[in-house]
């Protein structure tokens, strides 16, 4: 079955703090996708990620992958409330197009 | 404007009726997607073309879901016999390289 996990679900923090949202999947994969969603908005794309040891980072985001734990990581430094949205990690499983989501991390940043 | 866009944004059906929703792919995007998200999750792979071939339909709940992009560009996914649990958000992407994938505004459809 192919799977995406990610944990926590539910992440409320305060500003100016660090923390890390993680992204389990079940099969082997070529790439692994970070997206933010606003309420009521459509997804936003923040990183690719394709191989392994991968790391991008774009302002306070920072994003890795492990192809051999499965595991992807999107850490937050600093943290400022404009990056309050959910965020979702996905994965295209073994050469397919299609790609398959996991359930979302709701961040709340509060001042 | 150059992004994925979608249209109706939002479409309310009484059970039982059709609808159809329908996606402008970035020009010259050869691939398109249908993804449904529904409340507090995360979206799900429906159907996949290239071009006009649709290629992978595997995620299609039923027989009463249809799509269709008959010259490579636009497509219309169709509902038949709408049920309550189709409501949804439906979410149109399309990519050129098979890389970046860019996702339209989407289509709330609740059925009543």
């Amino acid at each position: 079955e192919l799977k995406v996990e990610q944990n926590p679900l539910f992440l409320s923090m305060q500003e100016g703090k660090n923390y890390t949202i993680y992204c389990n999947y079940s099969t082997t994969s070529d790439r692994l996708y970070w997206y933010r969603q606003d309420p009521g908005k459509s997804l936003e794309s923040l990183f690719v990620l394709l191989s392994n040891g991968a790391v991008k980072q774009e302002g306070r985001l920072m994003a890795s992958l492990d192809t051999k734990a499965r595991l992807s990581t999107l850490h937050i430094t600093a943290a400022v409330h404009d990056l309050s949205a959910t965020y979702f990690c996905a994965h295209s499983p073994g050469g397919a197009q299609k790609l398959v989501f996991g359930q979302g991390t709701r961040l709340t940043i509060n001042p | 404007g150059a992004g994925v866009s979608q249209s109706p944004r939002y479409k309310v059906a009484k059970r039982g009726q059709d609808v159809a929703l329908r996606c402008d792919p970035i020009s010259g995007h050869v691939s398109l997607f249908w993804y449904q998200q529904a409340l507090g999750q995360g979206p799900e792979f429906l159907t996949y073309f290239q071009n006009e071939a649709q290629l992978d339909k595997s995620g299609l709940p039923s027989d009463r879901f249809f799509a269709e992009r008959p010259e490579g560009s636009v497509s219309t996914l169709k509902i038949q016999r709408t049920q309550q649990e189709d409501s949804a958000v439906y979410l149109c992407a399309s990519s050129s390289q098979g890389l970046e994938m860019y996702f339209g505004p989407g289509t709330r459809l609740t059925v009543t």
